[in-house]
């Protein structure tokens, strides 16, 4: 089936560091998306994006978090500065309209 | 607004007994409903999608009918197998808005011998 690749597969950095999780969406996909998932609890919707803009934010996307898809390349979620609670591990995902999200195996981000 | 309740948090089975989870929406206009998986420490996958009333869509011996009188979406199988212990996500979009699915909290199966 429809793949979507996330790189890195796992990111342990610093507190206050900057920090930039990658995802290779479906590749005739339009709509992309970032989830978050800490350790034995649900996942929560960040963000989605269409057409270059953010099309709708939660309030777990704090101000220092960023997204872009500069010209059909990686979709980026960017954490700056980095804190203690963004430790999770971050799922992106990509459809093609209504049809049903595909998701990445996740980025596990440690932030010590 | 959108919304997607999956009452139970937690339902434990015995192997080869029958599974239903159950799933209702609020939604303004005509959804289309979905299924989602995440096995442990993996991402969630697709497991089911319905997008036209009284179709039932099959997948691994999961099946759901999507029942737009009542608002429901229930996911069932004939009999359980460990291996479908994990997180089920019962989620809606709506078509001609920005798709962003709306998730239900999530319900974990957990079959045991």
């Amino acid at each position: 089936g429809p793949k979507v690749l996330q790189i890195p597969s796992h990111q342990i950095i610093d507190m206050g560091q900057m920090v930039t999780l990658n995802c290779d969406p479906v590749s005739n996909h339009l709509y992309f998306y970032w989830y978050k998932q800490i350790l034995g609890q649900q996942m929560e919707f960040l963000v989605n994006f269409y057409n270059g803009k953010v099309m709708e934010k939660s309030k777990l996307f704090k101000d220092q978090f960023s997204v872009e898809r500069p010209d059909g390349s990686y979709f980026t979620l960017k954490i700056q500065p980095t804190a203690l609670e963004d430790s999770a591990v971050y799922f992106c995902a990509s459809s093609l309209g209504g049809r049903g999200l595909y998701f990445g195996s996740g980025t596990r981000l440690t932030v010590l | 607004g959108d919304s997607v309740t999956q009452t139970e948090g937690l339902v434990t089975l015995t192997e080869g007994l029958p599974v239903m989870l159950n799933c209702t929406y609020q939604s303004t206009y005509s959804p289309f409903l979905f299924w989602y998986v995440q096995h442990l420490n993996e991402a969630p996958k697709l497991l089911l999608k319905s997008f036209t009333d009284n179709k039932r869509p099959e997948h691994q011996g999961f099946h759901a009918t999507l029942h737009k009188s009542s608002s429901s979406f229930h996911l069932q199988k004939s009999s359980a197998q460990l291996s479908d212990s994990a997180l089920y996500y019962c989620a809606l979009s709506e078509a001609g808005g920005n798709y962003k699915p709306t998730f239900g909290k999530g319900t974990s199966l957990v079959v045991h011998p």
